[in-house]
């Protein structure tokens, strides 16, 4: 089991461009989350999933969308790029909603210039 | 809405037993986790409290009171590799709040 991975792991962006930030898992877990890390800071959710077709917003969703067409993969996709947006994106899944171990992918380290 | 509460910084010497405390105002809640992160790396699961009470793993324990909306970490026999930020997490039926960690130093 690979467990969570996240492509690419850096990226440079220019301001008002778009990418998608890739994440997979193969535990066959339900829920997915994106969470963003500022350094010094904790994590915050942007959007998380509790299923295939279902997403539902977190605690920071501006300026990001997401979609979840299969169990296994769960996209992010930032559209016109801001300052703002640079951290550390982290991919996370966990098997149920009891079941709270969650476990991430390695990070995607974003700059927005 | 949530919110969590943690120290920003703990600092303690090799051997010893340091506790890290949280609260949390959360509305439908299932319970709370414990992550370790450290520099440069993706956060990973320590330990769970559904219910109240004490739930030991090894060196680490975690401890839960939900009528005090409280939780602690407590870790015993501090090793250097422990020095990392530790996160609490509540848990409203699947979605995963996260408080703003404790970075944990510890010295010779």
């Amino acid at each position: 089991n690979a467990g969570v991975t996240q492509t690419p792991k850096f990226r440079i962006l220019k301001i008002g461009q778009s990418m998608t930030l890739q994440c997979a898992q193969d535990m066959n877990h339900n829920y997915m989350y994106w969470y963003r890390q500022d350094p010094g800071m904790g994590l915050k959710l942007i959007y998380y999933s509790v299923g295939a077709g279902i997403t539902d917003k977190g605690e920071v969703p501006n300026g990001y969308n997401v979609s979840r067409s299969t169990t296994e993969d769960f996209p992010l996709r930032l559209e016109l790029a801001a300052p703002s947006q640079t951290s550390v994106y982290f991919c996370a899944s966990s098997l149920d909603r009891g079941n709270t171990e969650a476990f991430f992918g390695q990070g995607t380290r974003l700059t927005v210039v | 809405g949530q919110s969590l509460e943690q120290p920003s910084e703990v600092t303690a010497v090799e051997g010893a037993i340091v506790q890290i405390n949280c609260t949390y105002q959360t509305s439908g809640f299932y319970g709370l986790s414990w992550y370790q992160q450290h520099d440069g790396g993706a956060p990973t699961f320590l330990s769970y409290n559904a219910l109240d009470g004490l739930e030991e793993t090894g060196r680490f324990s975690s401890f839960l009171s939900r009528s005090d909306s409280y939780g602690y970490l407590l870790l015993q026999e501090l090793q250097m590799k422990d020095s990392a930020s530790y996160f609490c997490a509540v848990n409203q039926g699947g979605k995963l709040i996260f408080g703003q960690g404790t970075e944990l130093s510890v010295k010779p």
